[in-house]
């Protein structure tokens, strides 16, 4: 089931620098998209999301963009933080449908100081 | 911040045994759910639970599977005859709603079956 995925298992960025996270989806149904963080022996720590009817949404310093014409989204960190290292899930549902999320493999995301 | 609560964060049982994992949703949350994370897979769902039935389930959730919201407060997941590939990391989670709301994961149990 590859209905979304990550392509780039692993992310190292500079400290004060732009993270850019990136997920991609087939399913032309789903409608909400949700970006995940999660550290070593804790479950996914919600970070921000996303419906269809947008095609951006900011909360901080995490910024998410969603291009449905290419069925891509992307998480944008800035300024990069050593506590951002963590691996990040990005997730799809329908709304009106299964409230089943259907996530990606994750990326693993490394700030260097 | 409230937060959903798992017990036990570790849970070892011999194969073809029962066991039971539990999760404390968020108080005023109406919908329940399971995944599992198999050791270097997807998070992948298992099941979703609303006004006490069953709303969704994967083809994962067999037989073998069975949840139950025992008193109000706890939602929690049986495996009746536990198998090897029944090892994962098991999350709780729970959401206020089914609309354009994030779904609050737990810090998972992690079942090891031997």
């Amino acid at each position: 089931d590859q209905q979304v995925k990550q392509n780039s298992p692993s992310l190292s960025v500079q400290e004060g620098r732009i993270s850019i996270l990136n997920c991609d989806y087939t399913n032309s149904m789903f409608d909400y998209f949700l970006w995940y963080k999660k550290y070593p022996a804790e479950g996914p720590t919600f970070l921000i999301s996303i419906s269809s009817i947008k095609d951006k949404n900011e909360d901080g310093r995490f910024t998410v963009f969603l291009n449905k014409s290419a069925k891509h989204l992307s998480l944008h960190i800035v300024p990069s933080q050593p506590g951002d290292s963590a691996v990040y899930f990005c997730a799809a549902n329908v709304i009106q449908g299964a409230q089943k999320l259907v996530f990606g493999q994750g990326t693993r995301l490394t700030i260097n100081p | 911040e409230p937060e959903v609560t798992q017990t036990p964060s570790h849970q070892v049982t011999q194969m073809g045994q029962e066991v039971i994992l539990r999760c404390v949703p968020i108080s005023n949350h109406l919908y329940f759910y399971w995944y599992r994370q198999i050791l270097g897979q997807k998070v992948e769902f298992l099941v979703s639970f609303y006004n006490n039935e069953i709303s969704e389930k994967s083809e994962i959730f067999d037989d073998q599977f069975s949840v139950e919201r025992p008193d109000g407060s706890n939602f929690t997941l049986k495996i009746r005859s536990t198998k090897l590939e029944d090892s994962a990391m098991y999350f709780c989670a729970s959401s206020v709603s089914r609309s354009n709301q994030p779904q609050h994961f737990g810090d998972g149990t992690r079942l090891s079956i031997l």
